[in-house]
């Protein structure tokens, strides 16, 4: 099946510091690569959407720069959080689709904690 | 921005099936219904997807009714790692997107 890895699978660090986070899909071409973040025990939410060779299309309310986001191949997409501070700990989630209606395939997720 | 419903929690006796339902009435007609489930600490693990016709694969069963304004996710023979949160999801093709409802959390009780 497809498989999406996401790595790191957790980061600790001081406030301040950006975070760069990378999706790679394994055994297909990611023409859509999508990014969301999870607090505990809420639902997944959506960040961003991008697609490979473009801009990405953020959603409202989510600062596009604070969160960067490079989609610069059909295998990998990165995430990263500039000058990160306590309030953008949480759980980044990137996903990715091949084409049409085929089905998003999860990463394991990257638990992202400012001290 | 979720266009489905589904109830908060279930549970379901280990070995026999559990049946998730979800309400979509908004769906349009060339919008497919997305299953997904999460373990704790996980990323979403796809289990199945469906435009009007049942589907059926190892993992579970696809039931839409055929207004196609619900739908019912049956895991056929539960068992306790079927324990997890179930979301089901209309993706809107032009944009792409998933969003994510409140889902329904699933225990299986041994």
């Amino acid at each position: 099946g497809a498989v999406v890895s996401q790595h790191p699978s957790r980061v600790i660090c001081k406030s301040g510091t950006s975070v760069k986070i990378e999706c790679r899909s394994l055994d297909f071409q990611a023409t859509t690569m999508f990014w969301y973040r999870q607090f505990p025990k809420q639902s997944l939410m959506l960040m961003a959407t991008s697609n490979e060779g473009s801009k990405a299309t953020y959603e409202q309310g989510v600062e596009k720069d604070k969160f960067l986001i490079n989609h610069a191949s059909l295998t990998l997409s990165t995430l990263t959080v500039t000058s990160a501070h306590p309030e953008d700990s949480s759980f980044y989630i990137c996903s990715a689709r091949e084409q049409g209606y085929q089905p998003q395939h999860f990463g394991d997720g990257t638990r992202l904690s400012i001290l | 921005d979720a266009k489905t419903t589904q109830p908060p929690s279930m549970d379901c006796a280990e070995g026999r099936a559990a049946n998730l339902p979800c309400n979509h009435s908004t769906i349009s007609g060339n919008e497919y219904v997305y299953w997904y489930r999460q373990i704790h600490s996980q990323g979403p693990q796809y289990i199945i997807h469906g435009l009007k016709n049942n589907e059926t694969n190892e993992m579970a069963s696809l039931i839409i009714t055929e207004d196609r304004k619900s739908s019912t996710l049956i895991l056929p023979h539960a068992t306790l790692r079927d324990t997890a949160v179930y979301y089901c999801i209309v993706m809107i093709l032009a944009g792409n997107q998933f969003y994510f409802g409140t889902g329904t959390s699933l225990t299986v009780i041994p």
